[in-house]
């Protein structure tokens, strides 16, 4: 069965930290898609990457970068000099027929 | 804005009632999915549909059900509500069923039983 296992609850950081946010997953599909949404205090649902299962490279973009690596079944999501609208809850997904999300990390960054 | 419209954002209703929880898709997008976030469930998934058809079921209770309009607009019908469906319902669509595809969210419906 498929399954997205965020083990950190929660994290603080102070602002201009890096922070990195971990995701693993499982599935039984050789082709898979992974995802990373951003829900600020606001409670929207906001998308921040996709990622397939044939594509390994890592992605950033800005102050954010992701790290897929399948032989861990990891995809990893690091905030590199935080600030303070970063503090949201952050949800990986994995897609098979449908998006099963990870219970989410609830960040923090104070100033 | 997403695209994905859902109405009404916030809704409180009291035990027993039934309410109906609308959704208009993004432009072109033919796919409908219901997610319930509850403090303690996390974001689970309810139901899918694609171009009218139900196409997924997740966790959704009976006393849940939804359907999909020519329109592609989506609702979603609680019914002899409880306490603990309290909750943020989101819609999300997109163009098409098929695994690439991410979804696009609304701003979510927030259902409040008392």
């Amino acid at each position: 069965a498929q399954k997205v296992t965020q083990a950190q609850t929660e994290i603080s950081v102070v602002e201009k930290e890096d922070v990195t946010l971990d995701c693993v997953y499982e599935t039984r599909d050789t082709t898979y898609y992974l995802f990373w949404y951003k829900q600020p205090p606001s409670g929207e649902l906001v998308f921040l990457i996709r990622r397939n299962s044939f594509d390994e490279q890592n992605e950033i973009s800005g102050r954010y970068s992701w790290n897929f690596q399948k032989s861990t079944s990891s995809f990893n999501f690091t905030i590199t000099a935080s600030q303070v609208v970063d503090s949201a809850v952050y949800f990986c997904a994995l897609r098979d027929d449908k998006i099963i999300f990870g219970k989410g990390t609830r960040l923090h960054i104070l100033p | 804005d997403s695209g994905v419209t859902q109405t009404p954002k916030h809704l409180i209703t009291a035990t027993g009632q039934r309410v109906t929880l609308r959704c208009s898709p993004r432009s072109g997008d033919l796919s409908v999915y219901w997610y319930q976030q509850s403090l303690d469930q996390g974001l689970q998934f309810l139901i899918q549909y694609y171009n009218g058809e139900e196409r997924a079921k997740g966790n959704i209770l009976e006393r849940f059900s939804a359907q999909q309009f020519p329109d592609l607009h989506s609702e979603l019908n609680l019914s002899s509500l409880e306490l603990g469906d309290s909750a943020l319902y989101f819609c999300a669509s997109s163009v098409s069923s098929r695994e690439g595809y991410g979804y696009t969210f609304g701003s979510g419906t927030r259902l409040t039983v008392v």
